[in-house]
């Protein structure tokens, strides 16, 4: 169970396009599709973005894209948005009840 | 609207013992496979445990092992996490949240936090 590996920080500025990696193994992200994202402003709960790896709940924009290849999965932001700035961090479900984190990404709006 | 209400944190000593419990409300658990996710202050998300909605199975990350056992009373709409032999290293904020059928979480409360210190 160790953590999936995505970049400590990313940054973009308004109108910009970024994209925030996850990288897992064959036993995990490149194991199932069960890939999600969330975002996490200072002081709140996690928000889900993503699930299943590409879809996106209702309400969330579609300027949020994700995509997996292989043992890697991505987030897509485009367009960004002051408010899009915060924490992201991947997620996969592993099976048995069990999903592991990455370490979690911090976006910059500059 | 959904909510769930974790508590039972507070400080405790290493080597304490503490029980979380997680109330949901508008939502009916049995239906849903449930997990406890923790955050320490300013680090990143971390699974924690997470247990089948019969209670038959659950699962620890390595880190807890041995130490922490989740339950729930469906009946009570209530999950709980017993957390034992607590150490520094397990101080955080604790979330509990249900799996989604697409195994996700989509609610999320605000968290209890535990602070192990002497």
């Amino acid at each position: 169970q160790s953590a999936l590996t995505q970049p400590r920080s990313v940054s973009g500025s308004p109108g910009q396009s970024v994209t925030i990696s996850c990288t897992g193994t064959s036993s995990d992200v490149g194991n199932l599709n069960y890939v999600s994202w969330y975002q996490q402003h200072p002081g709140k709960a996690p928000k889900v973005m993503i699930y299943d790896v590409t879809k996106r709940p209702s309400g969330v924009p579609d300027r949020f894209s994700g995509s997996k290849s292989g043992n890697t999965a991505s987030l897509t932001i485009s367009g960004l948005q002051a408010e899009d700035e915060g924490d992201y961090y991947c997620c996969s479900y592993v099976g048995s009840y069990t999903s592991v984190f990455g370490g979690g990404t911090k976006l910059t709006v500059l | 609207e959904v909510q769930f209400l974790e508590s039972g944190g507070g400080l405790v000593q290493p080597g304490g013992s503490l029980r979380l419990s997680c109330e949901a409300s508008r939502f009916t658990i049995s239906r849903y496979a449930m997990t406890w996710v923790r955050q320490v202050p300013g680090k990143g998300l971390e699974w924690v445990s997470g247990i089948s909605t019969s209670e038959s199975s659950t699962n620890y990350a390595e880190s807890v092992k041995g130490r922490f056992t989740i339950s729930r009373d469906n009946s009570k709409n209530m999950v709980y996490l017993q957390m034992n032999s607590l150490r520094a290293e397990d101080t955080a904020v604790y979330y509990c949240a249900p799996y989604n059928s697409g195994w996700y979480f989509d609610f999320w409360g605000q968290g209890t936090l535990v602070t192990v210190s002497s």
